[in-house]
């Protein structure tokens, strides 16, 4: 079935640099945008990167640009996440988000998240 | 960039009661509006896209509607299940692909 399961949270000290994985299965991956959505423990949804389904088109929220970096291998059907710079606020589940349609559109499937833990 | 708010930001309410949650845009989005449910512990969930299309397997009890700036969910017959926090978000102009702040839906 359709599913997205993201990997590679943890615990890492401010300053420090995590790589986030989400693996795809059961759609062509390699036809769809893709994207990482954070929550902070007790808050909302913040978007944090968007890839373009050939990887041409990146875009970023303000808070993670220059530090986050979103890519895709689509002979691995997985996505990533680069975290570098890592602040206390940072500290957030992270689900990786598929686009319901080839364009920019809702999201249709998500990972079941990973946290990440910035702390001292 | 364009933000969204929601109201109510919670709400409480019965089983079989008619619940309507307004998602208000800062600028015009045409139609480029979703709604999520999210469960604690659990992703988000797509219910609507494109204001009013309904996402397949999710119950017709649910529906979207508005286009420009406002825009609104109802659920129509509140089931036990539908407790939960509803967000909106918009994908008509990014960066950001903005989410409303939420709305949470408890039992009365």
């Amino acid at each position: 079935q359709v599913q997205l399961v993201e990997s590679g949270g943890g615990v890492v000290q401010p300053g420090g640099s995590l790589r986030l994985s989400c693996a795809a299965s059961g759609f062509t991956f390699s036809s769809y945008g893709m994207h990482w959505v954070r929550q902070a423990p007790g808050k909302g949804l913040e978007w944090v990167a968007f890839i373009r389904y050939d990887g041409s088109n990146k875009y970023y929220a303000d808070s993670v640009k220059g530090r986050f970096t979103i890519s895709r291998d689509n002979s691995k059907n997985t996505l990533y996440l680069q975290m570098n710079s890592l602040r206390a606020e940072d500290t957030a589940v992270y689900y990786c988000a598929k686009d319901l349609v080839r364009g920019v559109g809702a999201f249709d499937i998500w990972g079941q998240g990973t946290m990440v833990t910035v702390s001292s | 960039a364009i933000q969204l708010t929601q109201s109510p930001s919670s709400l409480s309410a019965s089983v079989g009661d008619r619940v309507t949650i307004t998602c208000r845009a800062s600028q015009g989005i045409s139609s480029a509006l979703a709604w999520y449910q999210q469960k604690p512990g659990k992703a988000p969930k797509l219910l609507i896209y494109d204001a009013s299309s309904l996402e397949s397997g999710v119950p017709s009890r649910f529906s979207g509607s508005g286009s420009g700036t406002d825009f609104t969910l109802t659920i129509s017959s509140l089931q036990p299940e539908d407790f939960a926090t509803y967000y909106c978000q918009q994908f008509n102009s990014y960066p950001p692909f903005t989410f409303g702040p939420g709305t949470k839906v408890d039992i009365k």
